[in-house]
């Protein structure tokens, strides 16, 4: 069974300022999606952004980018430039292509953005 | 604007009566829709697999009779917490993976926040 991992429960970074949220899982099929999600305190869904396993490039979206590690198992979020927006839970999620829709989740980690 | 919504928002019930969550595909069809459960501050935990046609697929470890699901339509899939009880107060949200687009695209719903006193 796949399983995510999210060590981080609460972090915090100023406006501005970078901050580096880690992912790991686990997995024995070859070919999947990972993602992160925001939740802010509306608590609606937002893809943040996806990474497909079998693209050895990074993804970015904008400030957002991600490490992804393939034969570590881990897939990190940097936010740059952060905002007070950003202000909010973020999951990381992993998807098998034969699911398509079945999302499993890590934790999750809280991230406060300070002035 | 949205292209998932749910119905109602909020609810606060009495334990021991049946609610009922509708989710709707504003914009597409859904052969699929998915039932996810999330405690407060925690991670979301996929309940069930809601199937047009035919019966729901249920996780490990949640009572199919306990939250019903009804795929009464291409568009709409309704999740009913039968008997509740404060337990089952929990923020449920479903996705909707969109047909035709890339095989990762799906879409929330804005969530039910159910209260049960």
């Amino acid at each position: 069974a796949q399983t995510v991992t999210q060590s981080q429960p609460e972090m915090s970074v100023q406006e501005a300022e970078t901050v580096t949220l880690s992912c790991t899982y686990d997995t024995s099929e070859s070919n999947y999606y990972l993602f992160w999600y925001k939740q802010p305190p509306s608590r609606q869904m937002i893809l943040v952004i996806r990474q497909e396993a079998y693209k050895q490039q990074n993804a970015t979206e904008n400030r957002f980018s991600v490490n992804f590690q393939k034969a570590a198992k881990s897939f990190s979020l940097k936010i740059s430039d952060s905002q007070l927006g950003d202000t909010a839970m973020y999951f990381c999620a992993f998807m098998t292509p034969g699911n398509t829709g079945k999302l499993i989740f890590g934790q999750g980690t809280t991230l406060q953005v300070k002035p | 604007g949205a292209v998932v919504s749910q119905h109602p928002s909020r609810v606060i019930c009495k334990s021991g009566t049946s609610v009922k969550i509708e989710c709707r595909s504003l914009d597409f069809q859904a052969t699929t829709m998915f039932w996810y459960r999330q405690f407060p501050k925690q991670s979301l935990m996929l309940m069930a697999t809601s199937n047009e046609g035919s019966k729901a697929t249920y996780e490990q470890g949640v009572e199919k009779d306990k939250f019903l699901i009804n795929h009464a339509s291409l568009t709409l899939s309704t999740l009913t917490v039968t008997s509740a009880h404060p337990e089952d107060s929990s923020f449920y949200i479903c996705s909707v993976p969109k047909a035709g687009g890339r095989s990762d695209t799906q879409y929330f719903g804005p969530g039910t926040r159910l209260t049960v006193l």
